[in-house]
């Protein structure tokens, strides 16, 4: 079965610009969190959404903004880029059968803000 | 303000040998425990998860959990080079209002020398 699966890749934006990453979630899975990882620490929580809702929230400013689709695929997106930004987002897959929480890591998005 | 600590290292091991790595957490309500790992310029891939007090094996690897203590750990049993990496610990959000929400600890950076 396929993972995680985010994109782009890698991203290069300038100050102020606006950025959205995309996130598709193992196969069976309908929850899906949004992670902000910079160089040194652990990431940080930014969201959850499970069936097209938002179930949690960290404390992130409200340039940040997601959204969970039909087919449980995420988006998040940055409005207003500080160089701050700069990171390596996450996305993480969780079935929420309520069995399990287990999180499962995309690749990541690695965004440099410039 | 829930808190996951862990030495960052460096934890340098000998090949063969057993390398700890520790983790205590704040939130006493805390149910679910991961163990993750992450190569440099890579996301966290998960390694295990223990619920329960007491020992989880798998392979090489076993999880301790002391919920009295809110301490878990991470015993690597005939450490290898390619187990060098950063090891991240994380805990769930229990009684807030995101089922989804991991906190982690800043990582343990692990080194097996041959």
């Amino acid at each position: 079965d396929a993972g995680v699966t985010q994109s782009p890749t890698h991203l290069i934006k300038t100050r102020g610009q606006h950025v959205t990453l995309r996130c598709s979630p193992i196969s069976g899975h309908k929850s899906v969190s949004w992670y902000q990882q910079v160089l040194g620490q652990g990431p940080q929580f930014i969201f959850q959404y499970y069936e097209k809702e938002e179930r949690g929230r960290g404390n992130f400013p409200d340039r940040f903004s997601a959204r969970q689709f039909p087919n449980y695929s995420s988006e998040l997106n940055v409005n207003a880029l500080l160089l701050g930004d700069s990171a390596l987002y996450l996305c993480a897959s969780t079935k929420w059968d309520f069995s399990t929480d287990t999180q499962y890591f995309g690749p990541g998005t690695r965004l440099t803000v410039l | 303000q829930k808190e996951v600590e862990q030495n960052s290292g460096p934890l340098s091991v000998p090949e063969g040998a057993i390398a700890s790595l520790n983790c205590t957490y704040s939130d006493r309500g805390s149910q679910s425990f991961f163990w993750y790992r992450q190569y440099s310029g890579k996301s966290p891939e998960l390694i295990m998860f223990i619920y329960s007090n007491g020992d989880k094996e798998d392979g090489r690897f076993t999880a301790q959990l002391n919920k009295a203590s809110q301490y878990v750990s991470l015993l690597i049993r005939d450490s290898q080079p390619s187990d060098s990496a950063t090891y991240l610990c994380a805990v769930n959000d229990a009684g807030g209002t995101s089922y989804g929400k991991l906190t982690f600890g800043q990582g343990t950076i692990l080194t097996v020398h041959p």
